[in-house]
């Protein structure tokens, strides 16, 4: 089966342009989710989706993120306006749900954002 | 809250040789599980093994196994006979398994290994 695909795979804006990244889970995945990765740091959970609803935005940094999963399917993650600090790696992940919840989540290639 | 430690930022190993990745973690959560996951230069993040922390025996897949002590809060990856294709990054995570965050997983920055041929 394909795996995660993230489109695309690197992104280079100037800060105040917008920005939107966009997740294709593994077929019959109906839990999504985004992670971020900063420079230097660890790789920081931002949300997870259940079919098209948000089950979990603790994750988001503020209000210029904005994630949309679009009829239960693909997943969009826009930036606006993008800041310096929003530069790193985005992840998006997949899974579907085991009972006992002992399920692996699996990621894509990540897109590498850069905010100059 | 929870927090994964990895003391290694860097490990060499010479080919066909084991290694071991040191993952030590903190949780007030009773059921959590543990994960490792491979990051390739190409960037995509592989899961490798699980472990739940109610497993009474440590997990093994393949040629990778966790040295899982649940009293000192560690879950080791061994990788046994190196290949030059097991240079990677190599990330510790876990998430709790039931209640609030139950689907977030927490990670660790990392240990980039380096297969030696």
């Amino acid at each position: 089966e394909a795996g995660v695909t993230q489109f695309p795979s690197h992104s280079v804006i100037e800060k105040g342009q917008t920005v939107t990244l966009r997740c294709d889970p593994i077929s019959g995945h109906d839990n999504l989710y985004w992670y971020r990765r900063v420079m230097g740091k660890e790789i920081k959970f931002l949300l997870h989706f259940v079919k098209e609803s948000k089950q979990d935005e603790s994750g988001m940094p503020n209000n210029r993120f904005l994630a949309e999963r679009t009829g239960g399917t693909y997943s969009t993650l826009k930036v606006q306006p993008a800041e310096l600090e929003d530069s790193g790696v985005y992840f998006c992940a997949s899974s579907r749900p085991v009972e006992g919840g002992s399920y692996e989540q699996y990621f894509g290639p990540g897109t590498r954002l850069t905010v100059t | 809250a929870q927090k994964i430690t990895q003391t290694q930022p860097g490990m060499f190993v010479q080919e066909k040789e084991a290694v071991t990745l040191d993952c030590t973690y903190d949780t007030s959560d009773q059921s959590y599980g543990l994960f490792w996951y491979k990051q390739p230069s190409s960037g995509e993040m592989i899961f490798l093994i699980y472990q739940g922390s109610y497993d009474e025996q440590n997990a093994t897949e393949g040629r990778y196994s966790l040295n899982f002590q649940k009293a000192r809060k560690s879950t080791n990856l061994v990788i046994s006979a190196s290949q030059l294709g097991d240079s990677a990054m190599y990330f510790c995570a876990m998430r709790p398994l039931s209640g609030a965050g139950s689907y977030q997983l927490t990670f660790g920055k990392g240990t980039k290994l380096s297969v030696i041929p």
